[in-house]
């Protein structure tokens, strides 16, 4: 099972909005409503920020969205903060593999 | 609020058996229909899924890496393990546990290094 493709950075100045893409197949991102999104800063653990597709954890800003179109999903923060700066990774349901779950590559994301 | 911690050697020779334990706590590991998991991030790199196993005891594992490792869980300690046995340099990562949901991990330990040397 190969990973999910994220692009390996993404910047921005604070309050802009950036995208991350995230971008499977259909046995994993486009056939499946289980896409996730974490956050993760240098030496912590990642945080989840979104779950099933677009979905907010209780605590986490609404300045980060999340949505899917085909077999790409998308996490977008608004009105980017200092404190986004992390790396982000994407992970969805498969069914190419009896694991069941894929991580994306990884996302860097830099506030200019 | 549900909290897991992972406990283990830090350094472990080369063609030994890793091993790990996570300790669940704020929560029984039998409620719920959570799959509890190992995860596993080389310096530098991205995350790798290892496997998972539900409260029943069904396991899986991720195919790269199913012929080495096993989990099992403990339901009257609260905790679950981990066990990836010939073990290389290529192992030499930090290892978190998790819980799982509808895909999604919305619990995760510290994390703990676990560094593949002689």
């Amino acid at each position: 099972q190969s990973a999910l493709t994220q692009p390996a950075s993404v910047s921005g100045s604070p309050g802009q909005s950036i995208t991350i893409s995230c971008t499977g197949t259909s046995s994993d991102v486009g056939g499946y409503n289980y896409v996730s999104w974490y956050q993760q800063h240098p030496g912590k653990a990642p945080k989840l920020m979104i779950y099933e597709v677009s979905n907010r954890p209780s605590g986490v800003p609404d300045r980060f969205s999340g949505s899917k179109s085909g077999n790409t999903a998308s996490l977008t923060i608004s009105g980017l903060q200092a404190e986004d700066e992390a790396d982000y990774y994407c992970s969805s349901y498969t069914s190419s593999s009896t694991l069941s779950y894929v991580f994306g590559t990884g996302t860097k994301v830099t506030v200019l | 609020q549900v909290q897991l911690q992972e406990s283990g050697p830090g350094l472990v020779k080369p063609s030994q058996t890793l091993s790990l334990t996570c300790t669940v706590s704020g929560g029984s590991i039998s409620s719920g229909s959570y799959y509890w998991s190992w995860i596993r991030q080389p310096a530098g790199k991205g995350l790798e899924w290892i496997g998972r196993i539900y409260t029943s005891g069904s396991t899986n594992y991720n195919p790269s890496l199913k012929s080495r490792v096993t989990i099992s869980v403990d339901t009257s300690k609260n905790q679950f393990s981990l066990k990836l046995s010939s073990v290389t340099a290529a192992d030499t990562a930090v290892y978190y546990c998790a819980r799982v949901i509808s895909a999604a991990v919305d619990y995760w330990g510290q994390g703990t290094l676990v560094t593949v040397s002689s």
